[in-house]
């Protein structure tokens, strides 16, 4: 039984436009949550977090949301630009992230020029 | 700043072969985890060591895995004898435990195909 879901296999957005991919989970003594990205031929690369007494935590580009009551997250991009392009990966711990890492299967990202 | 290294990137053996995966993590971090992915499982953790303890190894798949960190910057995970159903992308990660909520980062993995 998964843990951690990304319901979206693929996502297709227009250069300039706004990204955002949902990940919803069935743990509640999970607290923390990331968003690794993903490239063919390369390991997954740490993207932003967010703990779970927090909402909503941005760096740059990229925000994440999360709504504790509806075990749901979610990972915005504005603006996104081509190089965003790639498989982008939900994951979840109790306990920081120090601890086993549960992971959804992966939303693939296309974005347009 | 070198990150965690993998090796070898590509391993293409028989099945009953004896396969080792190696690891290095970054320099200074004392935690260090090993993810197997397939299409079907995705991205599953399979043993994580803590200051080169194993602290949860119960994502082992069978007893013909094992894993090792004789030290703070090499880990090995074996495979033996190899099977078909193991051929997937291993990935290492590792992360420092101070600091607060440190992210783990992973390497580029190893593909391994059992024939």
């Amino acid at each position: 039984d998964q843990q951690v879901k990304q319901n979206s296999p693929s996502l297709s957005v227009q250069e300039g436009r706004i990204s955002i991919l949902n990940c919803d989970y069935t743990n509640s003594m999970f607290d923390y949550f990331l968003w690794y990205k993903k490239y063919p031929a390369e390991g997954p690369t740490f993207l932003i977090s967010i703990s779970s007494i927090k909402d909503k935590n941005e760096d740059g580009r990229f925000t994440v949301f999360l709504n504790k009551s509806a075990k749901h997250l979610s990972l915005h991009i504005v603006p996104s630009q081509p190089g965003d392009s790639a498989v982008y990966f939900c994951a979840a711990s109790v306990g920081q992230a120090g601890t086993a890492l549960i992971f959804g299967k992966g939303t693939t990202l296309s974005v347009s020029s | 700043d070198a990150g965690v290294i993998q090796s070898p990137r590509h391993e293409v053996t028989e099945m009953g072969q004896e396969v080792t995966l190696r690891c290095k993590p970054i320099s200074g971090h004392n935690s260090l985890f090993w993810y197997r992915q397939t299409m079907m499982r995705g991205l599953e953790l399979l043993i994580y060591f803590n200051n080169n303890v194993p602290i949860d190894d119960s994502g082992m798949p069978e007893d013909r895995f094992s894993a090792k960190m004789p030290n703070a910057s090499f880990s090995t995970l074996k495979i033996q004898p190899s099977e078909p159903r193991d051929s997937a992308v291993y990935f290492c990660a590792s992360r420092i435990t101070t600091g607060g909520n440190q992210p783990q980062h992973f390497g580029d993995g190893t593909r391994l195909s059992i024939l």
